[in-house]
């Protein structure tokens, strides 16, 4: 079984403020990373991926991968009232029976209150 | 546009009725998938199809069955549905390496009675 954990929140941050979501992966084989957005009763939506050890940045997110700790975040910078959505973070394997398949965790819930 | 498209976004049944939710997509993926999400347990995959006559189990298959006999369609079937089947369900469909990610439906948000 795959495992993908992340706090279910809720996680309240105040307009301006940076958020920080958080998901750890029980295979040590996973390969990409993934960070989608899901309003309530939206579909979800890609926000960021991520392959490679470090930060990738892209406008006011900036997702970080540390493979060694199985762990995988991202940072919202100067958080907005529209950010509050759910997140989800999704891992994905490139070998064997799996390959293809992402496998999420269950989402924590951002509000941003102005 | 490159997108999925689901039929229909919501839809109410009785138990035992079959039922067909339709998926397409436009973008030429090799991979699609099903997935149902509930209130707390997150999305959980039911089906998934590398490409075309190729389908597997996802991880609660259970009651559902699927084909694809075309690249771009991928349809759920419930051929006897029950009230545990009622769930927001979600197509989506990616290139077949694992550094992709997924393109979701709009949803379909089924209700059996």
């Amino acid at each position: 079984q795959k495992e993908v954990e992340q706090n279910s929140g809720p996680l309240s941050v105040p307009e301006g403020a940076i958020a920080s979501l958080n998901c750890t992966y029980s295979d040590r084989g996973s390969q990409s990373f993934f960070w989608y957005r899901q309003y309530s009763g939206k579909s979800p939506e890609l926000i960021m991926f991520i392959y490679s050890n470090g930060d990738k940045e892209d406008g006011r997110f900036t997702a970080q991968l540390n493979k060694a700790s199985q762990y995988v975040s991202l940072l919202i910078r100067d958080s907005q009232p529209s950010d509050s959505a759910t997140y989800l973070c999704a891992v994905g394997l490139d070998r064997g029976s799996t390959l293809g398949r992402l496998y999420f965790g269950r989402g924590t819930q951002l509000t941003v209150w102005p | 546009e490159a997108q999925v498209t689901q039929n229909p976004r919501y839809l109410i049944t009785v138990t035992g009725k079959k039922l067909t939710v339709t998926c397409s997509q436009n973008m030429n993926h090799e991979y699609m998938s099903w997935y149902r999400q509930d209130p707390g347990l997150g999305l959980r995959q039911i089906y998934y199809s590398m490409n075309v006559e190729v389908t597997d189990k996802g991880d609660v298959p259970e009651g559902y069955k699927v084909s694809r006999k075309e690249k771009r369609n991928f349809p759920l079937i419930l051929e006897s549905p029950s009230p545990n089947q009622t769930s927001l369900y979600f197509c989506a469909s990616k290139w077949t390496g694992g550094n992709y990610g997924y393109t979701f439906g709009s949803g379909t948000r089924l209700t059996v009675v």
